[in-house]
């Protein structure tokens, strides 16, 4: 079935930009998403990117899409406190009918001061 | 705006007893959806249903049971509850299927202890 992987763990320190990388291997994806977590919420929608698109921006987020690669990835500009939160990847496609969101493992933000 | 609301936030359960977790979203969206989230395994898909009136098996679906009472609710039904049951749950929805660039929303999740 399709997977997706992220690193675990990323620290950073405050100020400095974060690099958070996500492949997959559906090569039916069509769009791919960012959530973030705080501790004890939700999800929520940070940003998606369609897969003929390589590239998308929103304020302090860079989304980087290799499709050939299958590789994704979220960079936060200027990183704060309150960004520290777990980030999952996620990828949807014709595979499961379009109904299947794949989820990573998602990867734990530490910002330090 | 609520948004997706599910009860209850906490539940501890014995093994073998039933319970139902209840989600209701008030964005008129089509779809709808259930997770578990476990430590170091992201998000699984339990059901899902495309539209009221349909429901199908997700990725782990065993030792569940769902409804889509209409189109704002979409139960998810624990029959006899296993320590393995013992997760956080999450209910979702969006306006259609996913792979048309619909965002999916979250609840604030559930988390169920079965001892």
């Amino acid at each position: 079935g399709e997977d997706v992987e992220q690193s675990l763990f990323l620290s950073v320190r405050e100020g400095d930009s974060s690099v958070i990388n996500c492949t997959y291997t559906d090569s039916s994806s069509t769009y791919l998403y960012w959530y973030k977590q705080e501790p004890g919420a939700g999800l929520q929608l940070l940003t998606y990117i369609f897969s003929n698109m390589d590239m998308k921006q929103d304020q302090r987020l860079t989304v980087l899409l290799n499709k050939k690669d299958k590789h994704l990835s979220l960079r936060i500009a200027d990183t704060q406190t309150g960004d520290s939160a777990i980030y999952f990847c996620a990828e949807t496609g014709l595979t499961g009918g379009g109904n299947k969101l794949t989820f990573g493992t998602g990867t734990q933000l530490k910002v330090e001061l | 705006n609520a948004g997706v609301t599910q009860t209850p936030k906490f539940q501890v359960l014995k093994t073998g007893q039933s319970m139902t977790l209840q989600c209701a979203q008030d964005m008129n969206h089509n779809s709808m959806y259930w997770y578990r989230q476990d430590p170091g395994m992201g998000l699984r898909l339990i059901y899902y249903s495309a539209s009221e009136g349909t429901t199908d098996k997700g990725e782990v679906p065993n030792g569940y049971n769902v409804s889509r009472l209409n189109k704002r609710e979409f139960s998810l039904r624990l029959e006899s509850a296993a320590p393995s049951q013992t997760s956080v749950y999450f209910c979702a929805s969006s306006p259609g299927t996913a792979n048309s660039g619909n965002t999916i929303y979250f609840g604030e999740g559930s988390w169920l202890t079965v001892v």
